[in-house]
């Protein structure tokens, strides 16, 4: 089946301590990106990836690392997670944005930082 | 500029058609429309897209203005599980992908 694979599902950690989001996608689709959802923000774009080693910023990068390093697997990386990056994140897969391709996305990490 | 403006909500009753508006006024020509939906508790999901004819799907119908610069997402009977909130985004040549707050869709019984 094809799918994009967040883990965790949830997570509540502290102020500080680095954590990794995982994202993998099973449909060796290039494109990849990160969002942050927030009450009356709507979605915004954390960091998207074009292909293997090819990153770049979205609307909202600061605080927040990303490496693609292989084809598949796209983390989001907290070095020094704080309060205000308490939010729900998804991961979504393209074959080839922005073109004639859909997007899919992963069912979501609701981040907890104390 | 990608965005893209559409109300904040809207209200339909259950088996009645919903037309759901989207403004996108400085598309370029080669941008594809997309919609997407996003239930209660869920990521996003994909719904329809088209570039400059209308499109059919099982899901919804798109209708893209002659002038490219509006399109309407039309549900054909609207069904409780269709209450969600519905993005319309473009898909351009920035590899960029800005989501609007999109319109929340409530749908009566």
């Amino acid at each position: 089946e094809a799918q994009v694979t967040q883990n965790p599902r949830y997570l509540i950690t502290v102020t500080g301590k680095k954590l990794t989001v995982t994202c993998s996608q099973n449909m060796n689709h290039e494109y990849m990106s990160w969002y942050r959802q927030d009450p009356g923000l709507g979605l915004r774009q954390i960091y998207y990836s074009m292909n293997v080693e090819v990153t770049d910023k979205g609307d909202v990068p600061e605080g927040y690392k990303v490496s693609r390093k292989e084809k598949r697997n796209f983390p989001l990386i907290l070095e020094s997670p704080s309060p205000n990056q308490t939010s729900l994140y998804f991961c979504a897969s393209s074959a080839l944005w922005p073109t004639n391709e859909k997007l899919f996305f992963g069912s979501g990490t609701q981040l907890s930082v104390l | 500029d990608a965005k893209t403006t559409q109300p904040n909500s809207m209200e339909s009753n259950e088996e009645e058609p919903v037309h759901l508006p989207c403004n996108h006024s400085t598309i370029s020509g080669t941008d594809y429309i997309h919609w997407y939906r996003q239930l209660p508790s869920q990521g996003p999901e994909y719904v329809i897209h088209g570039l400059t004819s209308n499109v059919n799907n099982r899901m919804a119908s798109l209708a893209i203005a002659e002038d490219r610069k509006s399109s309407t997402l039309i549900l054909h009977r609207a069904t409780l599980r269709d209450a969600a909130v519905y993005y319309c985004i473009r898909g351009g040549s920035n590899y960029k992908l800005t989501f609007g707050k999109g319109t929340l869709l409530t749908v009566n019984p």
